[in-house]
């Protein structure tokens, strides 16, 4: 199993831009997650899936983020306009009822 | 919501010494308490977890206790080594894994092992 996967790694773009990360959850899992890191605020849990319908986006900062999850193995997290202070840490973590989270490697998120 | 403490924010140690993270819970629903250990750089990855009904877990040099009453948990790690250095992440939910969505996580503690 190749675990969570998410594209791009690393992201640097201008304030203004759109950007797109994706995200593919671990085969079986049912539930995914995207946090955002920062060393002020720790873990955030921007929205959660469950069966690819969206359950909690109340962690979602503000109308310029979206995420989408339109089949089982495939999630987009985007940010249209991006400002500097998005500039973070992105990660998808998925899981399956009664198993624990996996995370993927994550994007790092530079908006200048 | 739930809300988790987690103390100290950093922790040096050296090599050999145990190390003792601590953290605390609001929600006396919550029963499962997972740790993430988080290396520069990397992922968190689940490094132990325990469940309400059982107090203590171990797992070779790492082991958890909890005290429900106190709503407090901690993890110790034995026999420091210098590849232990990492953030470790405590974190509570009411359900594990997917079953209940919102495992709020502590702000982290910076572990260092000095050689």
């Amino acid at each position: 199993d190749a675990g969570v996967i998410q594209s791009p790694r690393h992201e640097v773009t201008e304030m203004g831009q759109e950007v797109t990360l994706r995200c593919k959850p671990i085969s079986g899992h049912n539930s995914l997650f995207w946090y955002r890191q920062t060393m002020m605020r720790g873990l955030e849990l921007l929205i959660y899936f469950n069966n690819n319908v969206p359950i909690d986006d109340s962690g979602m900062p503000e109308d310029r983020f979206s995420a989408k999850m339109p089949n089982a193995s495939f999630s987009t997290l985007k940010i249209q306009p991006s400002e500097p202070r998005d500039s973070a840490v992105y990660f998808c973590a998925s899981s399956h009822r009664d198993t624990f989270r996996v995370f993927g490697p994550g994007t790092r998120l530079t908006v200048t | 919501g739930e809300n988790v403490e987690q103390h100290p924010s950093t922790l040096s140690v050296q090599e050999g010494d145990s190390a003792v993270i601590k953290c605390t819970y609001s929600d006396s629903a919550s029963n499962y308490f997972p740790w993430y250990k988080q290396e520069l750089g990397k992922r968190p990855q689940l490094i132990i977890d325990i469940r309400s009904n059982v107090g203590e877990k171990k797992d070779q040099r790492i082991a958890v206790t909890l005290n429900k009453t106190a709503k407090h948990f901690s993890l110790h790690i034995t026999e420091t080594q210098p590849e232990d250095s990492a953030v470790y992440f405590c974190a509570a939910s009411i359900g594990s894994g997917g079953s209940d969505y919102k495992l709020t996580f502590g702000k982290g503690t910076l572990l260092t092992v000095n050689p």
